[in-house]
């Protein structure tokens, strides 16, 4: 399967700034999806956006969905040397919901 | 939150030999589960589907002879890594889906780093 697109590929901000990460997709989807990873772990789900939705927040994150552009971005806001990880989306198309991620956006918070 | 479990987080063994990776639903029952490998600094691959009570669907270019998938309970799933050689060195790490809450949010565990020496 093919995987999205994610950038930038590295991002590294100061604590209290925002960080935004973009990812591109190539099929339909039923819903789109975030995870963090942090270093040698496994996933987190942070937030999940449906096709019929343009915007979604959850505490700090804010997620955008522009299906006709097959993008979406992930908005973290006054960050924190905590929210160092890797971020990774994923794409659902619905059905057997298998998830085809992203090729991630390793994100560096420094105090 | 769900919860899932993988055994071994860490394993190292000789090329050759083979290794069997649990995969546990802890506080719900999974009649799906996925197995995803990642190598360093990428993204998740997934490699197979895990059904419940029937055969593993793989994905295309992994061989299914090589990575052994049994799913024998609605709990667990197990990934064997047959004859096991370096170039299997990875990251695995499954995931499962709470019917029962309605979601589609996906459960990872965490990974199991498996060393091929």
């Amino acid at each position: 399967s093919q995987q999205g697109e994610e950038d930038p590929q590295a991002l590294s901000i100061q604590e209290g700034e925002n960080a935004t990460m973009n990812c591109s997709y190539k099929t339909s989807i039923n819903n789109l999806q975030w995870y963090r990873q942090n270093s040698g772990r496994g996933l987190v789900h942070l937030i999940l956006i449906r096709s019929n939705e343009r915007e979604k927040h959850s505490g700090r994150l804010r997620v955008t969905l522009d299906t006709s552009k097959k993008s979406s971005s992930l908005l973290i806001t006054a960050s924190r040397a905590a929210d160092t990880a890797s971020y990774f989306c994923a794409t659902d198309p619905g059905g057997g919901n298998k998830l085809t991620f992203g090729t991630g956006t390793q994100l560096k918070v420094e105090l | 939150g769900a919860v899932v479990s993988q055994h071994p987080s860490r394993v190292i063994c000789k090329s050759g030999t083979s290794v069997k990776i649990e995969c546990r639903s802890l506080d719900f029952q999974a009649t799906t589960m996925f197995w995803y490998r990642q190598f360093p600094k990428q993204s998740l691959m997934l490699m197979a589907t895990s059904n419940e009570g029937s055969k593993a669907t793989y994905e295309q270019g992994v061989e299914k002879d090589k990575f052994l998938i049994n799913h024998a309970s609605l709990t667990l799933s197990t990934l064997t890594v047959t004859s096991a050689h370096p170039e299997d060195s990875s990251f695995y790490i499954c995931s499962a889906r709470d019917p029962a809450s309605g979601g589609d949010e996906q459960y990872f565990g965490p990974g199991t780093r498996l060393t091929v020496t």
